[in-house]
């Protein structure tokens, strides 16, 4: 199994910044995704972290707002642009190899004001 | 697309009794099954998964599943419950359609164990 961190855990934002957040596994593993979980509710596919091309989004998000990279095999940032109080969820970096279980770092924590 | 339900929102149970919690998903030709555990304040943890052969699936904590496809379900179930279980729980599936590299999630089974 891999371990997963994200840093920060948790950050309070004003509104029209932006936050990036950084994942890190513990060992090389082909998929890196980015997970939004709204207060109360079941988590959303972002996008799918590509190493070394562009991240694949999914219907409703879009890279000028959600920004991805992913430089190697077991870093990716997903930066969250011109926040507005709708973004306050959390967000969740998992990875796993094609075709098997995804692991899940502990999230971040965002609450924008 | 796939799509996962999860037909209870929320479960109150009492401890050392026994729990099930269910899933069922839409069809597919094929389907890998997972079942996430997530405690107040931490990501997910997985529980147990099933991507092929027997049925029953045993995972972390006394936590057993059963794939049943005629059904499309993959219920959990734990013989007798703690307070430590108290957590949500996610159902997710993936599938064939998206060489499995794309996870649905349930909207989750908040599960309340009672003293």
């Amino acid at each position: 199994s891999a371990v997963i961190s994200q840093k920060p855990s948790r950050d309070i934002c004003q509104r029209g910044t932006s936050l990036t957040i950084q994942c890190q596994v513990d060992s090389q593993v082909t998929m890196m995704f980015w997970y939004r979980q709204q207060p109360g509710q079941s988590l959303t596919l972002i996008a799918t972290a590509n190493q070394g091309s562009e991240a694949t989004y999914e219907s409703g998000f879009v890279i000028d707002k959600f920004p991805i990279s992913r430089p190697n095999l077991t870093f990716s940032t997903l930066t969250v642009s011109n926040m507005s109080p709708e973004d306050s969820s959390i967000y969740l970096c998992s990875a796993g190899e094609q075709g098997f279980e995804q692991y899940f770092g502990p999230g971040t924590r965002l609450t924008v004001t | 697309a796939q799509s996962v339900t999860q037909l209870d929102s929320q479960v109150p149970v009492f401890e050392e009794a026994p729990v099930e919690l269910r899933c069922n998903y839409s069809s597919s030709v094929s389907v890998y099954l997972f079942w996430y555990v997530q405690y107040p304040n931490q990501g997910l943890q997985l529980l147990l998964k099933y991507l092929s052969g027997s049925t029953l699936v045993k995972g972390i904590n006394g936590f057993e599943a059963e794939f049943n496809k005629s059904q499309t379900s993959f219920h959990l179930r734990k013989p007798s419950v703690h307070i430590s279980d108290t957590a949500e729980y996610f159902c997710a599936v993936s599938g064939v359609l998206y060489n499995f590299n794309k996870f649905y999630f349930g909207s989750g089974t908040k599960l309340n164990v009672k003293p």
